[in-house]
């Protein structure tokens, strides 16, 4: 069964700083991986994905991910905090093994970005 | 714009009632999927369409109960079966068939009890 983690309930970070945001996944076959962020009462917004290819992939509003298949994390970085960053973060995985539809989410990171 | 527009923003049930979330994109998408929203638990699987007349149950379907009579529809019943129904729910759309294209996600609906 494919599943996804995100370590750290919450991430603080000062603005300015390089941001970080964890997620390792577990699949039985290649893993396809998203990170999508929720502001308050809004739906998912879609920052980026790893299909295949490229390890390090760049998405929306400055936000990159690095692909580490031997560690099985997908985490989401950006140089510069911006307080607009505040916002909860989703990582979520489909198992391309499993000849599944399904996308599984972890639980959420809320980043908390201070001026 | 095309997108994903859920309705009503906000809902209340009573007991022993049934409710019924909508949600209609425009997106000409295949696929339509429905979450749950609780805190600190992250999104769970409610039901999944991959075509019209067509769907499959998620992790948590019991308690709801679903149509896809049109591609751009897939209303969400809340029955009454469903204990504790409170919680935010999302519905979702995807270009259907592939699995590497994301979800595109409505802004919700947020269900309490009276």
């Amino acid at each position: 069964a494919q599943s996804v983690a995100q370590p750290e309930d919450q991430v603080n970070v000062a603005e300015g700083n390089p941001l970080t945001v964890k997620c390792t996944y577990s699949v039985s076959g290649n893993p396809y991986l998203f990170w999508y962020v929720q502001y308050p009462n809004r739906g998912l917004q879609f920052l980026l994905k790893y299909i295949t290819g490229d390890n390090l992939v760049k998405g929306s509003y400055g936000f990159e991910a690095e692909f580490n298949k031997s560690q099985t994390s997908f985490h989401l970085k950006k140089p510069s905090a911006l307080v607009s960053d505040s916002a909860l973060y989703f990582c979520a995985v489909r198992d391309t093994g499993a000849g599944s539809y399904q996308l599984t989410f972890g639980k959420g990171t809320k980043l908390s970005v201070i001026p | 714009d095309g997108g994903i527009t859920q309705s009503p923003k906000y809902l209340f049930r009573k007991e022993g009632q049934n409710v019924t979330l909508s949600c209609e994109q425009n997106l000409n998408h295949d696929a339509m999927y429905w979450y749950r929203q609780d805190p600190g638990q992250g999104l769970r699987l409610i039901y999944y369409s991959q075509i019209v007349n067509d769907f499959q149950k998620g992790d948590i379907a019991e308690g709801y109960s679903v149509s896809r009579e049109k591609k751009e529809s897939f209303p969400l019943t809340v029955t009454s079966a469903q204990k504790n129904p409170t919680a935010f729910y999302l519905c979702a759309s995807s270009i259907g068939g592939g699995h590497t294209e994301p979800q595109h996600f409505g802004d919700g609906t947020r269900l309490s009890i009276l």
